[in-house]
């Protein structure tokens, strides 16, 4: 069975400061990993992805990610927050090579931008 | 390119009538869809795998006489909830992909269905 755990579900930072989201995984397999981000109201769109190629995956709006096996671990990153990055983040792992099954999704980290 | 539309985008309905939602995809074919729930401020919760052409597979825990999905065809898929109670009130969303042998098969979410059981 596959497991993903977000740690804090809330996460303030400054306009401008860094942003790091916490997100490590449990996979008997080699695991796809995911973070999609979700708007009020608004269905996923998908930040970045690790499919076993590059270990560190830059993703759209600036975010990136580094899949580390040794830590179980995939934290989004990016190095200066705007306020448009206010929303909820979600980290999602998939088992089954080729994203064939459903995806298992983290609990979400709601990230706040404070001015 | 891969984009998944559902429809109706919120639907409010009485206790004890059946919802129907529809699942998109507007310029692929996919051959799998998957029906996700989301409780208010929680996580998705994968609630059944659709695969074209053959029943759906359902998690542990849903019931799969509540909530009818069927996958007719290539780029629809439908989710009923059959006799509605407050406790079904959610946010569904559906996602789809087409698979494609030894290639990573992504899957694209739709915008979602606001379902209101009054």
């Amino acid at each position: 069975a596959q497991s993903v755990t977000q740690l804090g579900s809330h996460v303030s930072v400054s306009e401008g400061a860094l942003v790091l989201l916490r997100c490590n995984y449990s996979s008997s397999v080699p695991p796809y990993l995911f973070w999609y981000v979700q708007y009020p109201n608004q269905g996923l769109q998908l930040l970045l992805k690790y499919t076993s190629a590059a270990t560190l995956v830059k993703g759209i709006n600036g975010f990136e990610a580094e899949f580390k096996k040794s830590e179980t671990s995939f934290h989004l990153t990016k190095p200066s927050a705007h306020m448009s990055d206010a929303a909820e983040y979600f980290c999602a792992v998939s088992e089954a090579g080729g994203g064939a099954d459903g995806l298992t999704f983290g609990k979400g980290t709601h990230l706040i931008i404070q001015p | 390119g891969a984009v998944v539309s559902q429809h109706p985008s919120w639907v409010i309905c009485k206790s004890g009538t059946s919802v129907k939602i529809e699942c998109r995809s507007l310029d692929f074919q996919a051959t799998t869809m998957f029906w996700y729930r989301q409780f208010p401020k929680q996580s998705l919760m994968l609630m059944a795998t659709s695969n074209e052409g053959s029943k759906a597979t359902y998690e542990q825990g849903v019931e799969k006489d509540k909530f009818l999905i069927n996958h007719a065809s290539l780029t629809l898929s439908t989710l009923t909830v059959t006799s509605a109670h407050p406790e079904d009130s959610s946010f569904y969303i559906c996602s789809a992909r087409w698979l494609v042998a030894g290639a990573f098969n992504e899957q694209f979410f739709g915008p979602g269905t606001r379902l209101t059981v009054l």
